[in-house]
């Protein structure tokens, strides 16, 4: 089946690092991914990963993938105001479809 | 920008009316997605098209709904019959491969 599961708030200071953790259950996931939404927006592609990674850096995002545990984390380096948004976590479970989770909405403080 | 479109942004309509919803694709993505939105909720799969083929349908597709791709490139999303449940975001997304990229959404609002 497809369950993915994210915390829903996460607060943090302006140039801390934000990590938001995801947890999936399907074992046969093949890539995972993140997404960004901002208010009144669609969903903006951050990055994804393959399932036999365990970490992939880009810029300022750090995604790292445990198979073993099914969790899955995306840390945000130096967070900035315009970070302030909600996040999913989708995997992808099959050859075309994404399940989301919930959401993981950021505040970012000054 | 040639990013997903979709129109209109925003519709209000009364319970019993029908809505029709259009998406546009990146160009060339063959592949075409609709799902649907709710207040804190994540996006839900509700169907997908390779070129004119609509492939899958969820079960959150009831026979009020319909979507169409004549021609395997723009994409229409028809609800008939609408009901205040309907109310929600309606995301189209595309791709080629492993990336969907989604457009803007189309805001459904049932009174």
């Amino acid at each position: 089946g497809e369950d993915v599961e994210q915390s829903l708030f996460l607060s943090v200071r302006e140039g801390d690092s934000s990590v938001i953790n995801c947890t999936y259950t399907d074992s046969s996931s093949t890539y995972l991914y993140w997404y960004k939404q901002e208010p009144g927006a669609g969903l903006q592609l951050l990055t994804y990963i393959f399932s036999n990674m365990d970490m992939k850096q880009d810029q300022r995002l750090t995604v790292l993938l445990n198979k073993k545990d099914k969790h899955l984390s995306l840390r945000i380096a130096d967070t900035q105001t315009g970070d302030s948004a909600i996040y999913f976590c989708a995997e992808r479970a099959n050859d075309y479809k994404l399940s989301f989770g919930a959401g993981t909405t950021v505040t970012v403080r000054a | 920008d040639t990013g997903v479109s979709q129109d209109p942004r925003h519709k209000i309509t009364k319970r019993g009316q029908n809505v029709t919803f259009r998406c546009d694709p990146i160009s060339e993505h063959n592949r075409l997605y609709w799902y649907r939105q709710t207040l804190g909720q994540g996006p839900e799969f509700l169907t997908y098209f390779q070129n004119e083929a609509q492939l899958e349908k969820s079960r959150l597709l009831s026979d009020r709904f319909s979507a169409e791709r004549p021609k395997g490139s723009f994409s229409t999303l028809e609800i008939q019959r609408t009901e205040q449940g309907d109310s929600a975001m309606y995301l189209c997304a595309s791709s080629l491969a492993l990336e969907l990229f989604f457009g803007e959404g189309s805001r459904l609002t049932v009174l």
